[in-house]
């Protein structure tokens, strides 16, 4: 059990249009979802963190105009990139935590966003 | 702040062991997780300490030492496919988890 998906799995979009990704906990109920951002040969930047019908947190310096987040449902969390940008190119993971489970985050398996 | 740190690189070689060392200084600790990272696929868990000592799990061992602040992570019989890079990252008082940049490792024949 424990199983995340993320769709789609890359998307190509062109400069000032806006790109949805959705992230999924396919066998589990997902009480708090995390938006990730990983940039070629660094580690996991953490975005924000959203629990299911409540406004997500932002970390520092992220716009949350930009990337909106929505956790409306407890299997189905979606980012949208909004007036994408080059330098939005990444990869954005998302993860999953569920009830009680403190400790452990179950990852989705990444979206490569190139933005041209 | 919270600070974690680990090597940015190690080289080792198919069938040796290698060590991956992790010092962090966080507002609490939750427990302590290693997870391995191939290059353009999501981390995959692969370990989590929350009480000192170590926990061996196959080839792979991690091990804690709170009043350290420190863990490591002993791959043993090391094969090609273990070439990646290995993420510390420690859940924080608030249940956050901190990264740390992660250590890229790259076997050898």
């Amino acid at each position: 059990g424990a199983v995340v998906s993320q769709h789609p799995s890359w998307v190509i979009c062109k400069s000032g249009t806006s790109v949805k990704i959705e992230c999924r906990s396919l066998d589990f109920q997902a009480t708090t979802m995390f938006w990730y951002r990983q940039f070629p040969k660094q580690s996991l930047m953490l975005m924000a963190t959203s629990n299911e019908g409540s406004k997500a947190t932002y970390e520092q310096g992220v716009e949350k105009d930009k990337f909106l987040i929505n956790h409306a449902s407890l299997t189905l969390s979606t980012l949208t990139v909004t007036s994408a940008h080059p330098e939005d190119s990444s990869f954005y993971i998302c993860s999953a935590r569920r009830g009680s489970d403190y400790y452990e985050q179950y990852f989705g398996p990444g979206t490569r966003l190139t933005v041209t | 702040g919270q600070n974690i740190d680990q090597p940015t690189e190690m080289t080792a070689t198919e069938g040796a062991i290698v060590q991956i060392n992790c010092t962090y200084q966080t507002s609490g600790f939750n427990g302590l997780f290693w997870y391995q990272q191939h290059a353009g696929e999501a981390p995959t868990f692969l370990s989590y300490n929350v009480l000192d000592g170590l926990e061996e799990k196959g080839r792979f061992s991690s091990f804690l030492s709170r009043s350290k602040g420190y863990s490591y992570l002993l791959l043993k019989e090391l094969q090609m496919k273990d070439s990646a890079s290995y993420l510390c990252a420690v859940l924080d008082s608030n249940y956050q988890l901190i990264w740390g940049a992660g250590t890229k490792l790259i076997i050898k024949p």
